[in-house]
């Protein structure tokens, strides 16, 4: 199993609305991010988890709350997000931090 | 600061001809180099890599040059085929926590 995957693919919510992303890996990979992109864009790095614990934090709004339960999966909670919040969230994981990353296919958000 | 760009934002070519993508990059401790294609609406996918003590790398296709000396990547397509059509990254790891994923060329295969 080569996959990382993303659930949901969409999600609509308004900027009172609480939501979570979530990213499943079973590679055994031990480093796992968030990435947000725009349109038109690369990929900005949110956060990255290594071994489980956060490890970087892109000075990413309090509005954005990750969390890794276990090796396998990653979270990202959203509370209270702005218009500007709208844009393709990607996961990575990687066997560790400084390998290769392998991406999802995203969660395409749009805060109304 | 740091830099990666890419010197053209956007490429195209005939279907069956060579594509060159190509990469500045400018703090000399890089050391791990990625190139990733990103097809509309789909995450990011890993092409090809090389290291720093590296100066080439061959896959299916594509090859990936590093020059270390004027800090530039690039990566051919050869063959180019419509279903190579997509946005490719170059990104690029410094040591330590950093991380950095270029601007971006969008490649469009003409039939």
């Amino acid at each position: 199993d080569t996959e990382v995957t993303q659930t949901p693919k969409h999600l609509v919510m308004g900027m009172t609305n609480k939501k979570s992303l979530k990213c499943e890996q079973h590679m055994g990979h031990r480093a796992m991010y968030w990435y947000k992109q725009k349109a038109k864009k690369p990929p900005e790095l949110m956060f990255v988890y290594s071994y489980e614990k956060l490890s970087i934090n892109e000075s990413v709004p309090s509005r954005f709350s990750p969390e890794c339960p276990n090796s396998s999966l990653l979270n990202l909670h959203l509370h209270a997000l702005q218009p500007e919040d709208s844009a393709l969230y990607l996961c990575a994981s990687s066997q560790k931090f400084e390998e290769t990353q392998y991406f999802g296919p995203g969660t395409r958000l749009l805060v109304l | 600061g740091e830099s990666v760009g890419l010197h053209l934002p956007t490429l195209s070519v005939q279907e069956g001809d060579n594509s060159i993508i190509n990469c500045a990059y400018s703090n000399s401790a890089s050391d791990y180099f990625i190139w990733y294609k990103q097809e509309s609406g789909k995450g990011p996918q890993f092409i090809i890599d090389i290291r720093s003590n590296m100066d080439k790398r061959q896959g299916q296709r594509v090859t990936v040059l590093l020059n270390k000396t004027v800090k530039h990547l690039s990566l051919q397509i050869a063959a180019t085929q419509p279903g190579d059509s997509a946005v490719y990254f170059c990104a690029f790891f410094r040591g330590g926590n950093q991380f950095y994923f270029g601007t971006g060329t969008s490649l469009t295969v003409i039939p």
